[in-house]
Parts: C-alpha cells; structure tokens; sequence
C-alpha cells in the first residue's frame, strides 16, 4: 500500500528565509504522481504542485518548487524567499491507481509551518 | 478551481441521529471524493466516486455510507452518528485521470 510520510509536525523559520518541508513516500508502482497542498488557517485545501513520476524536470510554480528524488522517494516542497502569508499547514499527498484504474490519493500527516516576521 | 460547495458548512448533531452531507461541483468533473481530516492523521479518505451510481470505499468507510445520483452531487450519509465521527469532512472532485483533485470548503460535524 501507498504511504507517505512528513517527519516535521511543525516548522518556525525567519521571514524571507528559503524553507524546505519534508515529504516521502512508498509505493511499489512505477507510474505515480505527488502533490503539495497548502492548508491556512482558514481551512480551505489549496492545490500548490504536482510532480509525475516520469517527469524530468523538478516541478516548479512562482515561489515554490518541488525537490524531486526518485531514487530516496523524496518530494520536498521548497518555499523561496518565504512570507507571512506562507503560515500554514502543508500536506503532501500522492496519486494511487486502484486495480480498476481508479484514481486517489493518500494525504501525509501535514506540516505546520509559522514565518516568524 | 471547480467551483465545488459544501452543505452544510457546520452541523451540531445528536449520537445516534442520521446526518447527511451534501457537495455540489458545477464543473461536470467525473471524479467526486469524500475525506475526513483529524488532528495527527491528515486527510483519510472515506468514499470516492468515479462515475454517476458508481462508488467505493476509502480507508474510513465504516458507518458512512455515499450516493450518486447525478455527475455534479455527491452525497455522504452518516447512518448513525457517532461521537468518533465528530471531523471536519472535506469533498474534492477531478476532471478525470491523471488531473489534479480541487476541495470544497468543509464541513465541520461535531456529534455530541
């Protein structure tokens, strides 16, 4: 079964400083996509990135960046140059296909990370 | 974005009163999902929905149950409510294969 794992229940990191969350998974599938979702206090799930097993490149989105190392199973957001408004809880999550090619996706247990000013 | 509404926003409810949840997309998108969210425990899926009438179970299904009547509504039944089940339950819809899964606003269920 698919598994994700984020090893820091909380961040505090400086205003403008680069912040990098931590995300691995497990699966034994060679096809599989993994996405970042941001969380703010609000409640509201907002889709961040997304990277494809078979991507080439690293995906990247204005401010954030996806470090993708498939050989350690790793997807690490990085958030640059980071804001107050990047205070929030942050999920990974990836894509499992089921044996009738339906689609889901198993969540993380979340970041939070606080942008101390 | 897919234009995704949850109903209600928030419900105070009974143990052992039935409740149902209600998610509208207007987006005609095929894929319809039903989450809960847990302090420690992330998202855990509870039903999905790949097609009108067509459903199956997440890791969390027990005591909930889903229906599909039409592509834009999905609808999670709570047969009767527990105070385990008290959770804020997210729904989310996808285009098709291989899209990304947008999520509507919540709902919080407290069961008392």
């Amino acid at each position: 079964a698919q598994k994700i794992t984020q090893t820091q229940p909380g961040m505090f990191v400086q205003e403008k400083e680069a912040v990098t969350l931590d995300c691995t998974y497990d699966t034994s599938d060679p096809s599989y996509g993994l996405f970042w979702y941001k969380q703010p206090s609000s409640g509201e799930m907002i889709f961040l990135i997304y990277q494809g097993s078979y991507d080439q490149q690293n995906a990247t989105e204005g401010r954030y960046s996806l470090n993708f190392q498939k050989a350690r199973k790793s997807a690490n957001l990085v958030i640059s140059a980071s804001q107050l408004g990047d205070s929030a809880m942050y999920f990974c999550a990836m894509r499992d296909v089921t044996n009738f090619g339906n689609e889901k996706l198993t969540f993380g247990t979340g970041t939070r990370l606080t942008i101390i000013p | 974005d897919a234009g995704i509404t949850q109903s209600p926003r928030h419900k105070v409810t009974e143990t052992g009163t039935p409740v149902t949840l209600r998610c509208h997309q207007t987006e005609n998108h095929r894929y319809m999902y039903w989450y809960r969210q847990d302090p420690g425990h992330g998202l855990r899926l509870i039903h999905y929905s790949y097609g009108v009438k067509d459903t199956d179970k997440g890791e969390v299904s027990d005591g909930y149950s889903v229906s599909r009547s039409k592509t834009e509504d999905f609808l999670l039944t709570l047969e009767s409510a527990t105070s385990s089940q008290t959770s804020v339950y997210f729904c989310a819809s996808q285009v098709g294969g291989g899209d990304t899964q947008y999520f509507g606003p919540g709902t919080r269920l407290t069961v008392l």
